[in-house]
């Protein structure tokens, strides 16, 4: 199993550009997540999904939009890149099997650059 | 709102000290707390867990401990090895928008010194 794999593994933009971040997972989990990590702030959650068809905003959503139209895939999207989303994008999933717990498998990550 | 604190956010330690990690949480429905490790370039992984119906966990030299009363959880490695350096997050699940989510900590960068 390769697990969560994100596309692509670096990308540097202009401001303004648009680009999407597709995240795979081949465990079969019903979640998944987007997260940005930047220096000092851990990882915030930006957007989730319950599953295939939902999705939902986290703590930082403004500028992302996403899209899970397949179980195994979640698409994060920028339409206007801003140098403020400079940042390491996490993609994570999760089958929760018991209410309230939630073991996260991360994928790799997306480095992205806005100039 | 929800939130985590970590504590301190810099650890240096001694090769064969202990190092203990830190965290207090705002929901006092918040059941579940994982503690993830990232290694530089690396993406994070769970590396212990424990949940609010048991005080402490262990597995070899990582132990974690709640306190679900003063909501604080704190991670304690023993022994501390190079390999051991890190950044260690610490998060705490909690339910908002109709749905459970892991919210995490600053993150805490520990330094094991040969």
């Amino acid at each position: 199993n390769a697990g969560v794999t994100q596309t692509p593994k670096f990308r540097v933009l202009k401001t303004g550009q648009s680009m999407t971040l597709l995240c795979a997972q081949d465990m079969n989990h019903e979640y998944m997540y987007w997260y940005r990590q930047d220096p000092g702030m851990g990882l915030r959650l930006i957007h989730y999904s319950v599953g295939e068809g939902t999705t939902a905003k986290g703590e930082v959503p403004d500028g992302y939009n996403v899209s899970r139209l397949k179980k195994q895939n979640f698409l994060l999207g920028l339409e206007s890149a801003a140098p403020s989303q400079t940042s390491v994008y996490f993609c994570a999933s999760s089958y929760p099997r018991t209410p309230g717990t939630d073991e996260q498998f991360f994928g790799p990550g997306t480095r992205l650059t806005v100039l | 709102g929800e939130n985590v604190e970590q504590h301190p956010s810099t650890l240096s330690v001694q090769e064969g000290d202990s190092a203990v990690i830190k965290c207090t949480y705002s929901d006092s429905a918040s059941n579940y707390f994982p503690w993830y490790k990232q290694e530089l370039g690396k993406r994070p992984q769970l590396i212990i867990d424990i949940r609010s119906n048991v005080g402490e966990k262990k597995d070899q030299r990582i132990a974690v401990t709640l306190n679900k009363t003063a909501k604080h959880f704190s991670l304690h490695i023993t022994e501390t090895q190079p390999e051991d350096s890190a950044v260690y997050f610490c998060a705490a699940y909690m339910f908002s928008g109709g749905y459970n989510k892991l919210i995490f900590g600053a993150g805490t960068r520990l330094a094991v010194h040969p």
